[in-house]
């Protein structure tokens, strides 16, 4: 069982709609989550970042993480077709250590 | 402000031989990870310096080996190349102290071992 799981898609939404991206994860250690969103050719940027259960929004992105369900979420509201991209979960354990899902490519439609 | 640097781009190897790949941080940043990503695949970790010592591994063999000097740019070494080594490497630097969620990447180095 891989240490954290994502849908790789490809997700296609009509532009406007609301985009939900999650993933799962098995070790309790994990402390610290975030997204990434990676065009293609080019490095991960980072969207959100959080290390609590509960919600945190940022413009018309919201992360959401159940640690009891070891669950987080992605949000995105009035998706444009700038959003575009491969979105990529992570997660970091108090080892330092990093771990990133297989990334889930999403294709907003005009 | 200087974003992550890294080079070459495009690398072309044969098996057996060895690679070194380097990054530069960003401004101010002391600390740096490395990744491989295979192709559409999530960045694995391979491991981390922070301050000029190895700061946290991942499942990666010996033969991959790191170096950050003193202005924390880093190198990343990769010793009798085999062709699961073909990825694109990215190095990605952060500053340490509790902000590393915080880790701005470099574009990568594409790696093909023939």
């Amino acid at each position: 069982q891989k240490e954290v799981e994502q849908d790789p898609g490809p997700l296609s939404v009509p532009e406007g709609a609301i985009v939900s991206l999650n993933c799962t994860y098995s070790n309790s250690a994990f402390q610290y989550f975030m997204w990434y969103r990676q065009y293609s050719r080019k490095g991960p940027e980072l969207l959100m970042y959080t290390y609590s259960s509960g919600n945190k929004e940022d413009g018309r992105f919201t992360a959401q993480v159940d640690k009891s369900s070891k669950y987080i979420s992605l949000f995105i509201r009035d998706s444009q077709p700038s959003d575009s991209a491969t979105y990529l979960c992570a997660m970091r354990d108090n080892f330092n250590k990093f771990y990133f899902g297989s990334g889930t490519k999403l294709n907003v439609k005009p | 402000e200087t974003g992550v640097t890294q080079s070459p781009t495009h690398l072309i190897k044969t098996r057996g031989q060895q690679v070194t790949l380097r990054c530069s941080s960003q401004s101010g940043h002391n600390t740096v990870s490395w990744y491989q990503q295979a192709l559409g695949q999530g960045p694995q970790f391979i491991f981390q310096y922070y301050r000029e010592e190895e700061n946290g591994r991942g499942n990666f063999p010996p033969r991959f080996s790191g170096l950050q000097f003193p202005n924390y740019s880093s190198e990343l070494n990769v010793n009798a190349l085999e062709l699961d080594d073909s990825a694109l490497y990215l190095c990605a630097s952060s500053l340490g102290g509790g902000n590393q969620e915080t880790q701005y990447f470099g574009p990568g180095t594409r790696l093909l071992v023939l």
